[in-house]
């Protein structure tokens, strides 16, 4: 157990459609990263906040959107949802976010399923 | 930019015996971080293994080690006395320097283990 949390687990939606899809980092961690694990793109990330601000962005759709809130937790808000936005979306935290040494922890995912 | 590359889509090993996982990395950057994770069929991504870019000894953690050669920009995984529970996906990833600490990931290992 890595100690970082997704929910839900498991999310099945129609085209369209708007969801969430929220992360708590672990304990003492500042920084959390969102990444998306599909079969045709493999592991790409999508953004990283610390302390509140976002910090990094990387391959994230204008349709997806995230924030991290005063008690660290982070969302990640995936909206006019399409058959290719189905994966599994991982959160990671840090503890500072900073310098290429610091190990992310990953959480146990998010399946997200579009029909 | 960043590159990581795992030219074995697949490997199997016997039960007890050792197993070289292969990654290559590219990168300008001076100073940067690699890192294996593990990913069994149930999703989750578990940290193994780090390796600083200016360690001097090779990482050890546990069964696990990691077969540091900078000139040859490679950071092979070696997994000794293989278990059935390593069966798994293998992911190599580096993390650069500069402003922004996303992890970069390779394509993957599927690793079988049998008995």
């Amino acid at each position: 157990d890595s100690g970082v949390t997704q929910t839900p687990k498991h999310l099945i939606t129609a085209t369209g459609q708007r969801v969430t899809l929220r992360c708590s980092p672990r304990s003492g961690d500042l920084s959390v990263y969102w990444y998306q694990q599909s079969l045709d793109q493999g592991l790409q990330f999508l953004i990283q906040y610390y302390n509140g601000e976002e910090r990094a962005k990387g391959n994230i759709l204008e349709r997806f959107s995230a924030q991290q809130f005063p008690d660290l937790h982070s969302e990640l808000n995936l909206s006019s949802l399409e058959l290719g936005d189905s994966a599994l979306y991982f959160c990671a935290s840090s503890l500072t976010g900073t310098g290429p040494q610091e190990t992310q922890y990953f959480g146990p995912g998010t399946r997200l399923l579009v029909l | 930019a960043q590159k990581i590359t795992q030219t074995q889509p697949g490997m199997f090993v016997q039960e007890k015996e050792a197993v070289t996982l292969d990654c290559t990395y590219d990168t300008s950057d001076p100073s940067y971080g690699l890192f294996w994770y593990k990913q069994p069929s149930s999703g989750e991504m578990i940290f193994l293994i780090y390796q600083g870019s200016y360690d001097q000894q090779n990482a050890t953690e546990g069964r696990y080690s990691l077969n540091f050669q900078k000139a040859r920009k490679s950071a092979n995984l070696v997994i000794s006395a293989s278990q059935l529970g390593d069966s798994a996906m293998y992911f190599c990833a580096m993390r650069g320097g500069g402003s922004n600490y996303k992890l970069t990931f390779g394509k993957g290992t599927l690793l079988t283990v049998n008995p």
